[in-house]
């Protein structure tokens, strides 16, 4: 069964550092987001991507933030400066146009850890 | 205001029994849908269920349904003949119009089922 692939599945960096976290959505997916958890709270959306454009983003997703899709398989999340408080699990999601469900397949996530 | 409402954060329930989790929602928006996601301690996010706003039925899929009152504005999730494997977060979510599929998630429901 096709499934949405996250690397690396832990990330440690120190603040102001960059990061990149990188996704492989399922390969006929259309529409690709970033979420994240911080540890013990809920699921939050960050931002969605559709023809090679954010299509929606959270406020959370500020100017420290961005996305790319560099190629016709990776979609990746970068932070420019990292903040402590940047420190949580983040997943990937995609999904295709499957009737009128929009199912969302999440990735496995990658914990990142600043210090 | 919260779009998600999971008022229970925990519950318990004995091996093979039913158990029914809560989940309200507030949307003004006619089309929406409705999803369930299990979050094992392992992390990832596993979908479970899909309920849209315009399903005259409730949606069932193997031993999880989706009791979904519209006038009430619920989808609560059942889990029938509940298995230790069962035991996980689970999350409610709703994603609203038909331009916009970002997932809007609750904080969850930490559910145990006992031997």
């Amino acid at each position: 069964e096709p499934e949405v692939t996250q690397t690396p599945s832990h990330q440690v960096t120190q603040m102001g550092q960059e990061v990149i976290l990188r996704c492989v959505p399922i390969s006929n997916h259309l529409y690709f987001y970033w979420y994240r958890q911080i540890l013990g709270q809920k699921v939050e959306f960050l931002v969605s991507f559709y023809n090679n454009e954010i299509s929606e983003k959270s406020e959370i997703f500020d100017d420290q933030f961005s996305v790319e899709r560099p190629d016709g398989s990776n979609f990746t999340l970068k932070i420019r400066s990292t903040k402590l408080e940047d420190s949580a699990m983040y997943f990937c999601a995609s999904h295709g146009l499957a009737g009128d469900s929009y199912e969302q397949y999440f990735g496995p996530g990658t914990r990142l850890t600043v210090t | 205001a919260q779009k998600i409402t999971q008022t229970q954060p925990g519950m318990f329930v004995q091996e093979k029994e039913a158990v029914t989790l809560d989940c309200t929602y507030d949307t003004s928006d006619p089309s929406y849908g409705l999803f369930w996601y299990k979050q094992p301690s392992s992390g990832e996010m596993i979908f479970l269920i899909y309920q849209g706003s315009y399903d005259q039925q409730n949606a069932t899929e193997g031993r999880y349904s989706l009791n979904f009152q519209k006038a009430r504005k619920s989808a609560n999730l059942v889990i029938s003949a509940s298995q230790l494997g069962d035991s996980a977060m689970y999350f409610c979510a709703m994603r609203e119009g038909v331009s916009g599929y970002a997932l809007n998630f609750g904080k969850g429901t930490s559910l145990l089922v006992t031997p």
